[in-house]
């Protein structure tokens, strides 16, 4: 039973637009959501965070956006860069261990952008 | 400073053999977290440690596998009589108790490979 899924294995953006990946999760209990990047043969690296008590999060090109009622969040990059380049996990979290998050990841989006 | 390191990168191993992995997390970070991370998909937790202390493990698909952590700094994940379905990228990250803006953070290694042939 997939929690957090995003639908779409690929996407390809020319370089300059916008990028907008989507994500979606049926467990009405997460609260705190997160987006990763990651390059081949590296591990995933923290983009931007979201909590559920917010609908928006800026950070420079990065923006999330979430949507509760319809459990549903996207990150929108923009402009798209060449080393936007890679697969973008979103990842929620209802469950907080002690201090630590446990969290529940989607199956990633592979972004590509075209110069 | 240093980040999260992980040995070995890659770990080819014959069906039934034990292997163990390692985990270097950031100096100073007390949660360590073990992942599991299929082709094409997603990292899947698997274990979780504070300290020395494990204090989640509802992750690990069997009792063929077992994590340590006994002095809450450097984690070891063992998986005995490896199985071809046990092939996967093993993640480890980590994360200071509460992050530098509030988020919990956990920053991730670069991963072990496991191929079982």
């Amino acid at each position: 039973d997939q929690q957090v899924k995003q639908n779409s294995p690929s996407l390809s953006v020319q370089e300059g637009r916008i990028s907008i990946l989507n994500c979606d999760y049926t467990n009405s209990m997460f609260d705190y959501f997160l987006w990763y990047k990651k390059y081949p043969a590296e591990g995933p690296t923290f983009l931007i965070s979201i909590s559920s008590i917010k609908d928006k999060n800026e950070d420079g090109r990065f923006t999330v956006f979430l949507n509760k009622s319809a459990k549903h969040l996207s990150l929108h990059i923009v402009p798209s860069q060449p080393g936007d380049s890679a697969v973008y996990f979103c990842a929620a979290s209802g469950e907080i261990i002690q201090g630590a998050q446990k969290l529940v990841f989607g199956q990633g989006t592979r972004l590509t952008i075209n110069p | 400073g240093a980040g999260v390191s992980q040995s070995p990168r890659y770990k080819v191993a014959k069906r039934g053999q034990d292997v163990a992995l390692r985990c270097d997390p950031i100096s100073g970070h007390v949660s360590l977290f073990w992942y599991q991370q299929a082709l094409g998909q997603g990292p899947e937790f698997l274990t979780y440690f504070q300290n020395e202390a494990q204090l989640d493990k509802s992750g690990l698909p069997s009792d063929r596998f077992f994590a340590e952590r006994p002095e809450g700094s450097v984690s070891t994940l063992k998986i005995q009589r490896t199985q071809q379905e046990d092939s996967a990228v093993y993640l480890c990250a980590s994360s200071p108790v509460e992050g530098p803006s509030g988020t919990y953070e956990q920053y991730f290694g670069p991963g072990t490979r496991l191929t079982v042939t």
